[in-house]
């Protein structure tokens, strides 16, 4: 079972500041990891997928990068609707296709 | 557009068995796999089973087969996850998710049934 990590748990920035989150996985997982924004009360929404592709209507402000274990989400210049949780995930093996803790941006 | 929307939130007492749904709508609801994941109050995301809607093959996180089965009905396309038998342990919000095979991400999101089991 792969198991992924994240970091750091919280993340304190301010708007307009570049904030940094990274993503781990136990063993590679080739290109196969997304990443999820969710807002405080809502369902969480795809971002990221295939480590670097952003989904619909993602701003452009949102990318990834990163291969095999070490993955990187970077939002270049904080807007105050992306305080938000952030999870990866990995869908290169299952079952089950595991979700990271979670990095909370304050 | 697409969209998947599910029932309404549940108040439940222990040992009660339930049954949650999942309706899509603005896509060919055959063609996509259906997921559940699992979000404990203030937790993280915890993949627990998916199902594909073509000829219901179902796939279960160990920690959570047996202890809820997933279903759908073609007809109506809808999924479904449900108990047996309910513990206050299973209090959560329950999404479920589309995805395009059974290893991909998850694109499109319910907006969550909030399961409340307490005596």
């Amino acid at each position: 079972e792969i198991v992924m990590t994240q970091s750091p748990v919280t993340l304190s920035v301010s708007l307009g500041e570049r904030a940094t989150l990274s993503c781990r996985a136990s063993q590679s997982v080739n290109s196969n990891l997304a990443w999820y924004q969710q807002r405080p009360g809502q369902a969480p929404r795809l971002l990221i997928y295939g480590v670097s592709t952003r989904a619909t209507g993602v701003p452009a402000r949102f990318s990834g990068s990163g291969s095999g274990t070490e993955f990187t989400l970077t939002i270049s210049s904080l807007q105050s609707e992306d305080f938000a949780v952030y999870y990866c995930q990995q869908y290169n093996q299952w079952p089950p296709f595991a979700f990271g803790p979670g990095t909370r941006l304050d | 557009e697409v969209q998947l929307v599910q029932s309404g939130a549940e108040v439940k007492k222990p040992g009660e068995s339930l049954k949650i749904s999942c309706k899509a709508s603005g896509y060919s609801f055959p063609s996509y796999w259906i997921a559940w994941v699992r979000q404990e109050p203030g937790k993280g995301l915890e993949w627990m089973a998916i199902i594909y809607p073509v000829d219901s093959d179902t796939t279960y996180n160990p920690s959570f087969q047996g202890l809820v089965t997933i279903s759908v009905d073609k007809s109506i396309d809808t999924a479904y996850l449900q108990w047996s038998s309910l513990k206050a342990s299973d209090t959560a919000m329950y999404y479920c998710v589309r995805g395009s095979t059974i290893t991909t991400f998850y694109d499109s999101w319910g907006q969550g049934t909030l399961v409340t089991v307490s005596s």
